[in-house]
């Protein structure tokens, strides 16, 4: 299996900017999260679906910030306009549901993408 | 909400040694899972090794161990005969039970002398 696939690796864009990152989960998860991490803050989770269903969505800063999930094997965390204080590693992260085999309740993390908003 | 605390920012060990690095974490719940999470300058998340609280005993990866003791909310990684390539960030994670989000610790820096 190919892991948790996140493109870009690296994205630099200028202030006021779209963002898109997107992120590929393991096939035949079903449950897939958004975490950010900075200096400051650590490690956060921004959103998360189940389904294709955006479950939680309170750890998303601002207006500015939108997550879809259209099928069950894309996701895109879409952010416009960007920020400075938006730089940052992104995150995404998937797992199977209890009942659909594997090892549902561990996390796997795609390689990151790190956003620099100059 | 659940909180995690990693009282160390920083830890070094020297190369073949035995390190242990602390995590606490503050949960009213009595059904979770813990992690350990390891993340080089690759900036890849790696798990090392996991826990079901409702196992008494203690898991064990290779060299890499915990110190589950539920009632003090306590869940430490000893690694032992450390390796060069231990060196890293370690996150330390909690979840509830069901299918819900990771919530980490600030992270330790660990740095292995040759």
């Amino acid at each position: 299996d190919a892991g948790v696939i996140q493109s870009p690796r690296h994205e630099v864009t200028e202030m006021g900017q779209e963002v898109t990152l997107r992120c590929k989960p393991i096939s035949g998860h079903n449950s897939l999260f958004w975490y950010r991490q900075t200096m400051m803050r650590g490690l956060e989770l921004l959103i998360y679906f189940n389904n294709n269903v955006p479950i939680d969505d309170s750890g998303m800063p601002e207006d500015r910030f939108s997550a879809k999930m259209p099928n069950a094997s894309f996701s895109t965390l879409k952010i416009q306009p960007s920020e400075p204080r938006d730089s940052a590693v992104y995150f995404c992260a998937s797992r199977s549901l209890p009942g659909q085999g594997g090892s549902w309740d561990t996390q796997y993390f795609g390689p990151g993408t790190r956003l620099t908003v100059l | 909400a659940q909180t995690v605390t990693q009282s160390q920012p920083e830890m070094s060990v020297q190369e073949a040694e035995t390190v242990t690095l602390s995590c606490t974490y503050d949960t009213s719940e009595s059904d979770y899972y813990l992690f350990w999470y390891k993340q080089p300058p690759s900036r890849q998340m790696i798990l090392v090794i996991r826990q079901e609280a409702y196992k008494q005993q203690n898991a064990t990866e290779n060299r890499f161990s915990v110190n589950f003791q539920k009632a003090a909310k306590s869940f430490s990684l000893k690694i032992s005969d450390s390796q060069l390539g231990d060196a890293a960030m370690y996150f330390c994670a909690y979840r509830s039970s069901g299918n819900t989000p990771l919530v980490f610790g600030k992270g330790t820096r660990l740095s292995v002398i040759a």
